[in-house]
């Protein structure tokens, strides 16, 4: 059965810290991988995608993940949080040809001043 | 340009009523999906609409239905509303369907609270 497992599901950390939350997926196929991020009161957004190529990504606010095909990883990472990463994170994946979008049940992030 | 867009942003519906929610997606975006996000769980998948059709069907019973407008727009159909139908409703639109590169934009939501 496809499905995302997020190993965390809430962590604490203070400002500087370095970061990184877990993801495995189970999917037999070509995937579309993704990190979103949903802040206190705010919608879904999209921190960083995987589609081909590179298999470490970049994303915004100073997040990258890293594509282990071996492994059926997605890890996201972060050198040094700030108070404002405080959000919920999901990871995701997408079957390429497929309909729908496979979430994590999300890891609750908080980040100590 | 305008991300995508759901009204209503908040709803209380008594159980049995129904409650239909509706969803413009980005313009030149084609597709539409639904999702249902509880508290403390990631969003699950209901539907997906391209070009007006069905694509596919997430495992919600018949009482949620769908569909999607000429203008791509799309409404979402809950009959017959139970508690456990209380979540916040999510539209994502995309350009095509889960070919490599697509990628999806989340709408804000709407709250349903069923009492």
């Amino acid at each position: 059965a496809q499905s995302v497992s997020q190993h965390n599901h809430h962590v604490i950390l203070s400002e500087a810290a370095s970061l990184e939350l877990g993801c495995n997926y189970s999917y037999g196929g070509t995937v579309n991988l993704f990190w979103y991020v949903q802040y206190p009161g705010q919608h879904l957004q999209l921190l960083l995608k995987y589609f081909s190529g590179d298999p470490l990504v970049k994303g915004i606010k100073g997040f990258e993940a890293e594509f282990i095909k071996s492994k059926f990883s997605f890890n996201l990472r972060k050198p040094s949080v700030q108070w404002s990463d405080t959000a919920e994170y999901f990871c995701a994946v997408n079957g390429v040809g497929g309909d729908k979008i496979i979430f994590g049940k999300g890891t609750r992030l908080h980040i100590l001043p | 340009d305008a991300g995508v867009t759901q009204s209503p942003t908040h709803l209380i519906k008594t159980r049995g009523q129904h409650v239909t929610l509706r969803c413009s997606p980005i313009s030149g975006h084609k597709s539409v999906s639904w999702y249902q996000q509880v508290l403390g769980q990631g969003p699950q998948f209901i539907f997906q609409y391209y070009e007006k059709e069905e694509r596919g069907r997430g495992n919600f019973p018949d009482r949620f239905s769908a569909r999607q407008f000429p203008n791509y727009s799309s409404e979402l159909n809950v009959n017959a509303l139970l508690l456990g139908d209380s979540a916040l409703y999510l539209c994502a639109s995309s350009y095509g369907t889960g070919g490599i590169g697509y990628g999806y934009t989340f709408g804000s939501g709407t709250r349903l609270t069923v009492v």
